[in-house]
């Protein structure tokens, strides 16, 4: 079956640490993205890829790096540098067309202590 | 950058109401989404409008493109146990998903 996966599904880490969340889809889009989710807040934009080797910062890239090194796969580096890391984390992807909508993975949910 | 104002920010009801939740924009979109989110899970889309005054079922829900373009709403008919989640609005202003705002959700809860 076609779809996201995210991996871990919780991930815990202490504060200073780098960690990284992985992001694979086989629906064969070309944009990918990674969205950051807080309770009583909206999705907010990390970071985003259009296409293999290129990204994009989003609204709060501060504190995060990806890559795209490949069309299925947008990891994302949560560095010791983000201020407040512990979040759950969303991944999505979508054709680059017109009215092509975003298909979100389940998830990793992070805690840093 | 736009504002969503999504409204309620929570609902409790009872199995077999009827629900209705909206989301108004301080400017225009060109696409509205609605996606539910289950606990621990990520958002599955629901229903898509592009079109200003479009109405668009998916079972027992209706969604609808405001005229102004400003403003969505989403209808569930008959609740069911199922329907418990977070709902989203998402509006987009112009081409490309990196510009998708989202609204801050509506959660439904079902009193048995």
């Amino acid at each position: 079956d076609g779809g996201i996966t995210q991996s871990p599904k919780y991930l815990f880490r202490k504060e200073g640490q780098n960690v990284t969340l992985s992001c694979e889809q086989n629906l064969n889009h070309d944009a990918m993205y990674w969205y950051r989710q807080d309770p009583g807040q909206g999705l907010r934009l990390i970071y985003y890829s259009q296409i293999v080797n290129d990204f994009q910062k989003g609204d709060i890239a501060e504190g995060y790096s990806v890559s795209r090194e490949k069309k299925e796969s947008f990891p994302l580096t949560v560095t010791s540098a983000q201020k407040n890391p512990t979040a759950f984390y969303l991944c999505a992807s979508s054709l680059t067309g017109e009215n092509s909508p975003l298909h979100f993975g389940n998830g990793t949910r992070l805690t840093v202590t | 950058g736009q504002q969503l104002n999504q409204s309620p920010q929570s609902m409790f009801i009872q199995e077999g109401e009827d629900v209705s939740m909206n989301c108004t924009s301080s400017s225009i979109f060109n696409t509205w989404l609605w996606y539910k989110q289950d606990p621990g899970e990520g958002p599955v889309l629901l229903i898509a409008l592009y079109k200003a005054g479009e109405l668009t079922s998916n079972g027992r829900l209706t969604a609808q493109f405001g005229i102004t373009r400003k403003d969505s709403f989403l209808n569930i008919s008959a609740s069911i146990p199922s329907d418990v989640g977070i709902y989203f609005c998402a509006g987009l202003a112009n081409f490309g998903n990196e510009k998708l705002t989202f609204g801050t959700g509506t959660r439904l809860t079902i009193i048995p």
